[in-house]
């Protein structure tokens, strides 16, 4: 399958800072990618759709301006949590679909990132 | 409002059994459904994909079956091993672009 690579594996930091998260492409083109939370044995929230070139999507609840997101390249899209507080120490996912040229469009995960915020 | 989820919380098998891992949803307009597994601390991991012109697709060791009468899913993985134990996610494609995930099942395989 494709790869998905997602850097750091695990950032602690204090609160009030802000902490950037990669994710990117290996092997193939990714128009659009996903970030998704993730809290201790829950399932996957998606938090936004990341769009190459263009504004991300963000679902409903989750603030645009604490998670900036930027797609700058096909390869590469950047979560960047803003003035993290305790509260949004989780685990950050992100995901890329490959383009299948039908209906499906499987996408692959990274490895996440665990975030603590002291 | 529309969600994809799961019977069984816990699953806890034998090692050389087969396991079912099953999951309701009740978006009756989703066409395409994934079975992810996920090891403690990685990303959701692929593991086989249906359309819902489909009522059943194989892998390697693993069987989906979809019954959209029903709107039930199930993972069928055979001959259980222990580097099956994880946790398993069903997922749904809503408008062909976002993936909507399952509670999860987490799989135990005893020794």
């Amino acid at each position: 399958g494709a790869v998905v690579s997602q850097h750091p594996s695990r950032v602690i930091c204090k609160s009030g800072t802000s902490v950037k998260i990669e994710c990117r492409s290996l092997d193939f083109q990714a128009t659009t990618m996903f970030w998704y939370r993730q809290f201790p044995k829950q399932s996957l929230m998606l938090m936004a759709t990341s769009n190459e070139g263009s504004k991300a999507t963000y679902e409903q609840g989750v603030e645009k301006d604490k998670f900036l997101i930027n797609h700058a390249s096909l390869t590469l899209s950047t979560l960047t949590v803003t003035s993290a507080h305790p509260e949004d120490s989780s685990f950050y996912i992100c995901s890329a679909r490959v383009p299948s040229g039908g209906t499906e469009n499987i996408q692959y995960f990274g490895a996440g990132t665990r975030l603590s915020v002291l | 409002g529309e969600s994809v989820g799961l019977h069984l919380p816990t699953l806890s098998v034998q090692e050389g059994d087969n396991s079912i891992i099953n999951c309701a949803y009740s978006n009756s307009a989703s066409d395409y459904f994934i079975w992810y597994k996920q090891e403690s601390g990685k990303g959701p991991q692929f593991i086989i994909d249906i359309r819902s012109n489909m009522d059943k697709r194989q892998g390697q060791r693993v069987t989906v079956l979809l019954n959209k009468t029903v709107k039930h899913l199930s993972l069928q993985i055979a001959a259980t091993q222990p580097g099956d134990s994880a946790v398993y996610f069903c997922a749904e494609i809503v408008g062909g672009n976002k993936l909507t995930f399952g509670t999860g099942t987490q799989l135990k395989v005893e020794l």
